[in-house]
């Protein structure tokens, strides 16, 4: 495997279920992201691990809930989602340094909520 | 609120022309500059990156960038079919942040 790797690659779930999205980074990486990607919206930043530290938009719900048990995995769990919910959920991974920061994406993951 | 602005497009052009797409961003401060290119159903891959005002050449591909006015442009010449694709510009801004915001991306047609 190389590169950054998502799984799955499309999740169709009901709003009462729980699901989990995964990433993997192969890359040596030591900074993950969560990215949203919605139809004419700007690619909008859910959360960061980076160097330990998490760094998260305030305007993302606790529906959605993210874990990173190291640096090279990160989940976004997610419960009671709703229909707004449905989008492209892109992972990338950097080598975070400040100004040059060069993400790598995902194939990402087509979210369907129903 | 810190902003990175694009026109969606679509913007069309005939092969061989030469394509412009144009970002502007609202902190005068910012350091960095990226343009990804997403093909449709793909994910974002980097073209281009410039840090300094002027212009930076690869390939088929120039980036612009000026500070003063808070744009950054990317020029492709010799368009081709296989530049059609939704084209994203990131900045980093100030404040010794890593964090690209991006802008929603405007969509290139190149058409035979």
């Amino acid at each position: 495997e190389t590169g950054v790797t998502q799984t799955p690659r499309h999740l169709v779930m009901g709003m009462t279920n729980k699901k989990s999205l995964k990433c993997e980074q192969h890359l040596g990486h030591n900074a993950m992201y969560w990215y949203k990607q919605s139809a004419k919206k700007p690619l909008e930043l859910m959360f960061v691990y980076s160097l330990e530290e998490r760094v998260e938009n305030n305007s993302v719900p606790s529906r959605f809930s993210p874990e990173c048990p190291n640096s090279s995995h990160l989940f976004l769990h997610l419960h009671t989602l709703q229909p707004e919910d449905s989008a492209l959920y892109l992972c990338a991974s950097s080598q975070a340094q400040a100004g040059a920061n060069v993400l790598t994406f995902g194939a990402g993951s087509r979210l369907t909520v129903l | 609120q810190k902003e990175v602005e694009q026109n969606s497009g679509p913007l069309s052009v005939p092969e061989g022309a030469i394509a412009s797409l144009n970002c502007t961003y609202s902190d005068r401060g910012s350091q960095s500059f990226f343009w990804y290119r997403q093909y449709s159903g793909k994910s974002p891959e980097l073209i281009m990156s410039i840090y300094s005002n002027g212009d930076k050449e690869d390939g088929r591909f120039t980036a612009q960038l000026n500070k003063a006015s808070q744009y950054v442009s990317l020029l492709i010449r010799d368009s081709q079919p296989s530049d059609s694709a939704t084209y994203l510009c990131a900045v980093i801004q100030s404040g010794g942040s890593y964090i690209p915001t991006f802008g929603r991306g405007t969509s290139l047609i190149v058409h035979p």
